[in-house]
């Protein structure tokens, strides 16, 4: 699965969107960008995933550029309860097991 | 909630011991995965489990087992217990196990070895 690296921490104001980038360079076409989050030593969470074109659900935007070496995951309107490492994680579409986690970003949303 | 069950919760035991850290996955979920978290190694997969058999492996060392039984609740064993073993343990569960899946975790127990 290719390496995704993303920055170790960012701060955003409650009630503004947050932006988070990831950068995948290594990327191939059979290959799933994935988003979860950790709240504070509690079990990951889910939050969206994409292939090529932009989704969004209930709780987030996910946006992947063209050539799909990059992507920002945006929480539209941050709430304190935001504050988490969000991970961003390449899977390939036959890929078994493995959902590798690298470091994360840290958020830390202040009121 | 997840609805992946893991017990205990905390456990503290002394080097050298043996453990069982037990997951329940979520109902129709055929999938389950062992995840270790430690403070300088981040989030490690272990092992997954589909509807019994062994399908992935990971960083899993050669005192950890696991097995998934026919109800499809899965236990990680954990054996002669070293300081570096304390950690938070997670399992999840997915539908399959494979290709475009979310995986969905449970709480975590954690391990403190003394």
């Amino acid at each position: 699965d290719a390496k995704t690296t993303q920055p170790p921490s960012m701060d955003c104001a409650e009630g503004r969107a947050a932006n988070l980038p990831c950068n995948h360079s290594t990327i191939s076409g059979n290959e799933y960008v994935y988003w979860y989050r950790q709240i504070h030593s509690q079990g990951p969470q889910y939050i969206i995933h994409g292939l090529k074109n932009n989704e969004t659900n209930e709780m987030a935007s996910l946006i992947i550029t063209e050539d799909r070496k990059s992507s920002t995951l945006i929480l539209p309107h941050a709430t304190l309860r935001d504050t988490a490492v969000y991970y961003c994680i390449v899977r390939q579409t036959d890929s078994w097991g493995k959902l590798q986690f690298g470091a994360g970003t840290q958020v830390v949303v202040t009121p | 909630d997840s609805g992946v069950t893991q017990t205990p919760k905390h456990l503290i035991t002394a080097t050298g011991q043996r453990v069982t850290l037990r997951c329940s996955p979520r109902s129709g979920d055929l999938s389950v995965y062992w995840y270790q978290q430690s403070l300088d190694q981040g989030l490690q997969f272990l092992i997954q489990y589909y509807n019994g058999e062994e399908r992935a492996k990971g960083n899993i060392l050669e005192r950890f087992s696991a097995q998934q039984f026919p109800d499809l609740h899965s236990e990680l064993n954990l054996s002669s217990l070293e300081l570096g073993d304390s950690a938070l343990y997670f399992c999840a569960s997915s539908v399959q196990g494979g290709g475009e899946e979310k995986l969905f975790f449970g709480s975590g127990t954690q391990l403190s070895v003394l």
